[in-house]
């Protein structure tokens, strides 16, 4: 167990939905990280969140947003869903911003049907 | 540059016989390199990390190398076993070091 709880583990959803993705850092870490992970493929990074504030975004699609609360968890918002968001989606965290370890949570495996 | 490069995408080994993963990277202000190991539909886990004050770290059977000159690092993992197998993946904070980009990953595949 990473420390990192991620919900909910499975989703299913039609074209064109909305859902929002959870995650619980582990205690006392600041940072969040989100990744999607399609079949087969890398860890494709989104949008990190430092103590609530936003430090980096990837390739993160104009439909999908974020936001760290003060509790420090995280959502990760789709919105208008294609088949194609089908994937994995992990969200890590760490204590600082540099060079720790990032601890992964299970991932909530999206399918778009 | 925000780049991570990782070589071979696929690797079969025999049992016993030893891997080596590279990896290359074009910021040259990163400075710690994490390799994870993500079994199939598991989450990643980190094997071992290296930071740029070391050239060589070893952990029982695995080892990572780091040439900052090349801006490269490697893993290696000796008599490698069956439950070995699995896709790793390298890292290297990039940008605003803020960011923690991934290699493509590696399947690597022990076989008896």
């Amino acid at each position: 167990d990473s420390g990192v709880t991620q919900t909910p583990k499975h989703l299913i959803t039609a074209t064109g939905q909305r859902v929002t993705l959870r995650c619980s850092p582990r205690s006392g870490d600041l940072s969040v990280y989100w990744y999607q992970q399609s079949l087969d493929q890398g860890l494709q990074f989104l949008i990190h969140y430092y103590n609530g504030e936003e430090r980096a975004k990837g390739n993160i699609l104009e439909r999908f947003s974020a936001q760290q609360f003060p509790d420090l968890h995280s959502e990760l918002n789709l919105s208008s869903l294609e088949l194609g968001d089908s994937a994995l989606y992990f969200c890590a965290s760490r204590a600082g911003l540099a060079d720790t370890e990032a601890f992964f949570g299970q991932g909530t495996r999206l399918t778009v049907v | 540059g925000e780049n991570v490069e990782q070589h071979p995408s696929t690797l079969s080994v025999q049992e016993g016989d030893s891997a080596v993963i590279k990896c290359t990277y074009s910021d040259s202000a990163s400075n710690y390199f994490p390799w994870y190991k993500q079994e199939l539909g598991k989450r990643p886990q980190l094997i071992i990390d290296i930071r740029s004050n070391v050239g060589e770290k070893k952990d029982q059977r695995i080892a990572v190398t780091l040439n900052k000159t090349a801006k490269h690092f490697s893993l290696h993992i000796t008599e490698t076993q069956p439950e070995d197998s699995a896709v790793y993946f390298c890292a290297a904070p990039t940008g605003t070091a803020s960011k923690l980009t991934f290699g493509t990953g590696t399947r690597l595949q022990v076989t008896l």
